[in-house]
């Protein structure tokens, strides 16, 4: 089944202590990327990456880090969480990247800082 | 500030009543996409429309573009309890850019 997972679903940890939400794709695509999701602001990209080795900020990247070292993975990571961190994460997948393609969200990571 | 601004925010209706959500912007779009996310699941595409004026139909849903690419509209004729969710539009203001909206929650009750 094509899919794009995340983990873990739920998180709550506290402030500083570092974390990787890992993401997933077995639809050999090359775009891959990070949102968040809070009330009233829709989703807002984090990070994105065109492909391996590639990668770039979106809207709201700061204190946050990615990596891409195989097609299929791209962690989310966060060095030092603060509670304005605490937010629904979702990854996301494309095979072009472009505006128009079609993009696969995982499942949702909803991560609670304290 | 939102780039995309939908209304209503909150939609509650009976099943078999009509409902159309939209989604405004002061910028141009290349492509306008709507989006459909379920409570504990990531949002899953319903269209695509690329065209300004173009209008496209999935079953009981219609979705415009306006002529000017700066505005969508998302219609529902005859909802149904499995139409509840929230609907997401999200804008291509560039080749690989998409910035969402933030959303309206549609419910459907029986």
């Amino acid at each position: 089944e094509a899919q794009v997972t995340q983990n873990p679903r739920y998180l709550i940890t506290v402030t500083g202590k570092k974390l990787t939400v890992t993401c997933s794709q077995n639809m050999n695509h090359e775009y891959m990327s990070w949102y968040r999701q809070d009330p009233g602001l829709g989703l807002r990209q984090i990070y994105y990456s065109m492909n391996v080795e590639v990668t770039d900020k979106g809207d709201v990247p700061e204190g946050y880090k990615v990596s891409r070292k195989e097609k299929r993975n791209f962690p989310l990571i966060l060095e030092s969480p603060s509670p304005n961190q605490t937010s629904l994460y979702f990854c996301a997948s494309s095979l072009g990247g472009r505006s128009y393609n079609e993009q696969f969200f995982g499942p949702g990571t909803r991560l609670t800082v304290l | 500030t939102q780039l995309l601004e939908q209304s209503p925010q909150f939609l509650s209706i009976q099943e078999g009543e009509n409902l159309t959500v939209y989604c405004n912007s002061s910028s141009v779009f290349s492509s306008l996409q709507w989006y459909r996310q379920e409570p504990g699941e990531g949002p899953v595409l319903l269209v695509t429309v690329v065209t300004g004026g173009e209008v496209k139909k999935l079953k009981r849903l219609t979705f415009q573009f306006g002529d000017a690419r700066k505005d969508s509209s998302l219609h529902i004729t005859a909802a149904q309890p499995g139409d509840t969710g929230l609907y997401l539009c999200a804008g291509g203001s560039n080749d690989y850019k998409l910035s969402f909206g933030a959303g309206t929650t549609v419910t459907v009750r029986a």
